[in-house]
């Protein structure tokens, strides 16, 4: 069955460091693939995706793009900000409606 | 536009005592529907789905049920609440295959 694995947390940064949230999934078929935020006591925002190979997703400064080859999708941003700190969640959604959601990774960004 | 309401925000309910958290979706018609729960600090599990009027799945069995009376109501109830109940529940929608998931705020169950 469909399934994504990402790294583990928690994740510390400075402010203005270079951010990489590694997502790797299997699935049969083609998923589309997606990034959620959640930011502390809501619910989960979309922030970026793709639906096919070589896709790249951007919103807010973060950047994935859908690697088949690899089976991967990790989330970078340039130079994160304090109020990037929150849980990110990689997941698939396929032709039959199945969603999957990895374990999430708690960013934290110290000034 | 589409949006997706959740209540209560907060709940504190005993040990034994009924539970029911409701959820509606505007703006869309014949959405997908699901409940997942997130205990804290973990990821998120997927308690039920549901692709149209009365069609539920049951992804973990445990004493919580869910129904959807109306195309865009989704209710998640219980009988009799466990202290392992409590959690962080979320609605969330989604338009069809390869669609993303659209999440509500959240329902914060204690239960004591």
């Amino acid at each position: 069955g469909n399934s994504v694995t990402q790294m583990e947390g928690p994740v510390t940064l400075s402010e203005e460091a270079f951010l990489t949230i590694n997502c790797t999934y299997t699935a049969t078929g083609y998923p589309s693939l997606f990034w959620y935020v959640q930011y502390p006591g809501e619910g989960l925002q979309l922030l970026l995706k793709a639906t096919k190979a070589d896709d790249k997703g951007s919103n807010k400064g973060f950047e994935a793009t859908y690697r088949k080859e690899t089976t991967s999708f990790h989330l970078e941003k340039g130079s994160v900000q304090v109020s990037d700190s929150a849980v990110y969640f990689c997941a698939l959604a396929d032709n039959n409606n199945d969603m999957r959601f990895g374990a999430g990774t708690r960013l934290t960004v110290k000034p | 536009s589409q949006t997706i309401h959740q209540w209560p925000a907060t709940l504190v309910q005993p040990v034994g005592s009924p539970l029911s958290l409701e959820c509606t979706v505007e703006g869309t018609s014949n959405p997908n529907l699901y409940w997942y729960r997130q205990a804290a600090g973990r990821g998120l599990q997927l308690l039920f789905y549901s692709v149209g009027i009365g069609q539920i799945s049951s992804e973990v069995p445990q004493n919580l049920s869910a129904s959807r009376p109306q195309d865009r109501q989704f209710i998640l109830s219980s009988k009799k609440l466990l202290l392992s109940d409590s959690g962080f529940y979320l609605c969330a929608w989604s338009g069809g295959n390869n669609s993303p998931l659209h999440f509500g705020n959240g329902t914060r169950l204690t239960v004591t």
